[in-house]
C-alpha cells in the first residue's frame, strides 16, 4: 500500500539559507499535518492543512511557511536557518472520510527528513 | 487541552521477560490514545491504538495496551520482550483541532533497552 512519501530525506544547510520540506500523503487523504522532532526530543506539531487550507497551527516559528497544493501534497518553506532547527521533519496524512481504517482521521506518518544546519 | 504523559525516561528489561512501558493521559471526552516505536535514525511505526470497545487492544510485533479509564492510563505491554524491541516508545493522544480534523500529541518517549 502507498505510504506517505517525503522529499528528501535528509538535507544540510548552512546558517540563514532555506529550505524546502515537501510531503506526499497517502492518495485521497486530504489532511496533512507537520510534526518537528529535535534530537532527543518527543515530535512537536507545527501546522496542518485540510482541503488546501490551514486547519490548525502549533508552535510553527514565523521563519517558516507551509502550504497545501491542489494535489493535496504540501511544502514547508524555512527561512532563515537556524542551528536549532536541526530536526527531524515528519509529516503525516489522513482523511475524513468516514469507514475504515480513516474514520478517526487517523495519521500515518512519512518516514521524515533530517535537517542538518551546519 | 490533552496531555500525555510517560513517567519513566528509559525502560530496561531483560530478554524474555514482561515489559511494561507505563503512559497516563488527560483528556477532555473519549480519548483516543496510540502507541508509537520510533528506531535509531528512523521515522515513527505506529503500534496500536485505542478508540472504543475493548479495554485490551492488541498491536503489532505482540504488543498489547491496557486502557484504564479509572487509572486514565494506557501502559504498554508485552508478554516477553526480545532484544530487537530495544527502541523509543512514544504514547500518543488525539487533539481536536480548531476546524475538526485531529493533531497528535506525543509523550515524551520511553527509551526500552532489552538485554540479552
Amino acid at each position: 500500500a502507498a505510504g506517505v512519501i517525503q522529499s528528501p530525506r535528509h538535507l544540510i544547510k548552512e546558517k540563514r539559507e532555506t529550505a524546502t520540506l515537501k510531503c506526499y500523503p497517502i492518495p485521497r487523504h486530504d489532511t496533512v499535518y507537520w510534526y518537528q522532532q529535535g534530537p532527543g526530543q518527543d515530535p512537536q506539531f507545527l501546522i496542518s492543512f485540510y482541503e488546501k487550507m490551514q486547519s490548525d497551527k502549533g508552535s510553527i516559528p514565523d521563519r517558516f511557511s507551509a502550504q497545501q497544493f491542489s494535489d493535496y501534497h504540501s511544502e514547508l518553506n524555512m527561512s532563515s536557518l537556524e542551528l536549532g532547527d536541526s530536526a527531524l521533519y515528519f509529516c503525516a496524512s489522513s482523511s475524513r472520510l468516514a469507514g475504515g481504517t480513516s474514520s478517526y482521521n487517523e495519521q500515518f506518518f512519512g518516514p521524515g527528513t533530517r535537517l542538518t544546519v551546519l | 487541552a490533552q496531555s500525555v504523559a510517560q513517567p519513566e525516561d528509559q525502560v530496561n528489561v531483560a530478554e524474555g521477560n514482561p515489559l511494561t512501558v507505563k503512559c497516563t493521559y488527560s483528556v477532555s471526552g473519549n480519548p483516543y490514545l496510540f502507541w508509537y516505536v520510533q528506531y535509531p535514525n528512523r521515522g515513527l511505526q505506529f503500534l496500536l491504538k485505542y478508540i472504543t470497545g475493548d479495554n485490551l487492544v492488541k498491536g503489532s510485533y505482540g504488543f498489547e495496551a491496557e486502557f484504564n479509564k479509572s487509572q486514565t492510563s494506557f501502559h504498554l505491554k508485552k508478554p516477553s520482550a526480545l532484544v530487537s524491541d530495544s527502541a523509543l516508545y512514544f504514547c500518543a493522544v488525539r487533539d481536536p483541532s480548531n476546524t475538526g480534523g485531529f493533531k497528535t500529541i506525543f509523550g515524551a518517549g520511553t527509551r526500552l533497552f532489552v538485554k540479552a
